[in-house]
């Protein structure tokens, strides 16, 4: 079964520095999406990404969080400065987009720890 | 208001019996789906199932089946014959609008613990 890959699967960085998560989503999906669980939280939305460029944003994803589709296969999520408040596991999800029934598909996530 | 209620924070159940998970939603949208993710200690989200709005059926996949009550909003998961295994935490989604690229609202979760 197709998957959504995510690298790394575990990143540990100094506040201040600047991480990209990356991830490689199902290759006919056309829609991208980066989620957000700070730990023992639920999981929120962050990103979605069409055709190039972002189709919507929380309020979460302010300037310091920016997305890109470099190559046509990876979606990265770059977080310019991180906080510490930034730990989290930050999850991928593609969709096709397509009448079909269920959801998306996620990716088995990133853990950011932020000192 | 918010878009998932999870009201159950924590739930013990003895192996093989059943279990439910309850959810509540709100939404003001006559489409709409809802899913259920199982998500163990490793981190990763596992799809369980999901139900649309205008299914006239409650939803089941293998062991698990989703109790939906319209007009109530709720769309509680019945694990049946519960296994050591389905120890994890249980987040309720719903993706508002006929849309199937819309943004999830995820419930706080219900950890469940089963056991021996």
């Amino acid at each position: 079964e197709p998957e959504v890959t995510q690298t790394p699967s575990h990143q540990v960085t100094q506040m201040g520095q600047e991480v990209i998560l990356r991830c490689v989503p199902i290759s006919n999906h056309l829609y991208f999406y980066w989620y957000r669980q700070i730990l023992g939280q639920k999981v929120e939305f962050l990103v979605s990404f069409y055709n190039n460029e972002i189709s919507e944003k929380s309020e979460i994803f302010d300037d310091q969080f920016s997305v890109e589709r470099p190559d046509g296969s990876n979606f990265t999520l770059k977080i310019r400065s991180t906080k510490l408040e930034d730990s989290a596991m930050y999850f991928c999800a593609s969709s096709a987009g397509t009448a079909n029934r269920g959801g998306y598909t996620f990716g088995s996530g990133t853990r950011l720890t932020v000192v | 208001a918010q878009k998932i209620t999870q009201t159950q924070p924590g739930m013990f159940v003895q192996e093989k019996e059943a279990v439910t998970l309850d959810c509540t939603y709100d939404t003001s949208d006559p489409s709409y789906g809802l899913f259920w993710y199982k998500q163990p200690s490793s981190g990763e989200m596992i799809f369980l199932i999901y139900q649309g709005s205008y299914d006239q059926q409650n939803a089941t996949e293998g062991r698990y089946s989703l109790n939906f009550q319209k007009a109530r909003k709720s769309a509680n998961l019945v694990i049946s014959a519960s296994q050591l295994g389905d120890s994890a935490m249980y987040f309720c989604a719903m993706r508002e609008g006929k849309d199937n690229f819309n943004k999830f609202y995820f419930g706080s979760g219900t950890k469940l613990n089963v056991k021996p």
